[in-house]
Formats: C-alpha cells, structure tokens, sequence
C-alpha cells in the first residue's frame, strides 16, 4: 500500500524559501506516476501546485509558476517543493499526493500525504 | 482557467436524507471531474472519479453524475460519518479546485 509522509520546517520567515520532502513508501517513485503538491489555508480550500514526473516533466499553477519548482531524488523515494519569496498569504497546510492513474499527467489524486502546516512569520 | 463553483456552500441535513451538492465548471471539463470527501484535521479522501466512477472503498451511497460543465454528487441516505466537507476538482484544462461544500448536521 502506497504511503505518503510531508516533512520539513514548520515555520519560514517572510521572503525565505519553503522547503519540504515527501517520501514515498510502498511505491518506486520512478514506477510512471505523476506525483503532486497541494496546499490548503487553514479554514480554506484547495489550491493544486504543481506535478512532476520520473520523465523531468513538471507541471506547475500558473499563478505560483514563477516561485515554485518540483523535482525527484530517485535515489531516496522522494520528491520536494521549493517554494520562494514567501508570504503570509503562503501559510497553508501543504499535502502531497499521487495522481490516481499511471501515466496521467492531470487527474484525480490518490493517495495523499496527512499534510503539514506550514505558518509564514517573523 | 477553469473556474468551478460549488453549491450550496453548506447544506443542513439530517442523517438519513438526501445530500444533493453541485459543482458548475466556467467551460466544458467533459468528465474530467473528482469529488473528494474531507473530514477535520485529514486530508481529502477520492470519493468519484471521471465524473461517474466510485474509488474503491467509497460505499454505494455516493453516486456522481453530469458532463460538460454540470456535476453532482448524490449521497443517498446520510450516515453519521457522512457530514463533512466535499470538494470537486476538474483536470481537462490544467487543474482547479471548487471552493466546497460542507454538509453539517441539522
């Protein structure tokens, strides 16, 4: 059964970097899935960030797509978000999930991480 | 990009009617389209998938239907641990969320 587990720093000041890793268990991240990221604010709803493939392929929001990069490390079974110049408005709980279909680019997520909260303050 | 409008933003039912929720996408997704179920402090769980099809585990109750730009999500009988909040999402153009319905308890 496939796993998803978030982790990495829990609070970021302003103008810095998120940065967290999903690590996959269960599952070859090379296996031809696309895996995502999604956030959430607390009392909010869901925001897609991006997606990226064993291929390099990343697909990300175009609203984020100037801050945001994806990538692999193969070696270790797990993928992680940068996400640049943050703000209060990047506080969020932060999920990481599967696409649902092998080889679908877009499409429903499952599974998905537990998530972590992730609060943008000095 | 595909803006998809959820309603009503909260439905109060009492265990045992009938859930009705809505999600209206701005252009056609075809039946490119998700319902998820989130309960407090989880993460969202697949409920329907391409419109129409059940995720394995999700109990016959929850039925999903339309095309196009209209989809339902249909709960026949709401059980307890039904009373939660429902999100759709659509991955014909991209990739967006609706804002959510939530079914609360009468």
């Amino acid at each position: 059964q496939v796993q998803l587990q978030e982790s990495g720093p829990r609070l970021v000041k302003p103008s810095e970097t998120l940065s967290l890793k999903c690590s996959v268990s269960g599952d070859s991240i090379i296996g031809g899935y696309y895996w995502g990221w999604i956030r959430q604010p607390p009392g909010k709803g869901l925001e897609w960030i991006g997606n990226i493939h064993q291929s390099g392929n990343t697909d990300y929001n175009p609203s984020l797509k100037s801050r945001v990069t994806i990538s692999f490390d193969m070696s270790k079974n797990h993928y992680s978000l940068n996400l640049s110049s943050v703000t209060a408005a990047d506080t969020a709980f932060y999920y990481c999930a599967r696409v649902f279909r092998r080889g679908y680019r877009f499409g429903s997520f499952d599974p998905w991480g537990q998530g972590t909260l992730v609060t943008v303050s000095s | 990009e595909v803006v998809l409008t959820q309603s009503p933003a909260t439905l109060s039912l009492s265990p045992g009617e009938r859930a009705t929720l809505s999600c209206r996408a701005s252009q056609s997704v075809t039946n490119y389209l998700t319902w998820y179920q989130q309960k407090p402090g989880q993460a969202p769980r697949l409920l329907i998938y391409s419109a129409s099809n059940r995720a394995t585990g999700i109990p016959a109750r929850f039925t999903g239907s339309g095309s196009g730009t209209d989809f339902t999500l249909t709960i026949s009988s709401l059980e307890p641990e039904d009373f939660a909040l429902y999100y759709c999402q659509q991955h014909s153009n991209g990739l967006t969320f609706g804002g959510g319905s939530r079914v609360e308890i009468k």
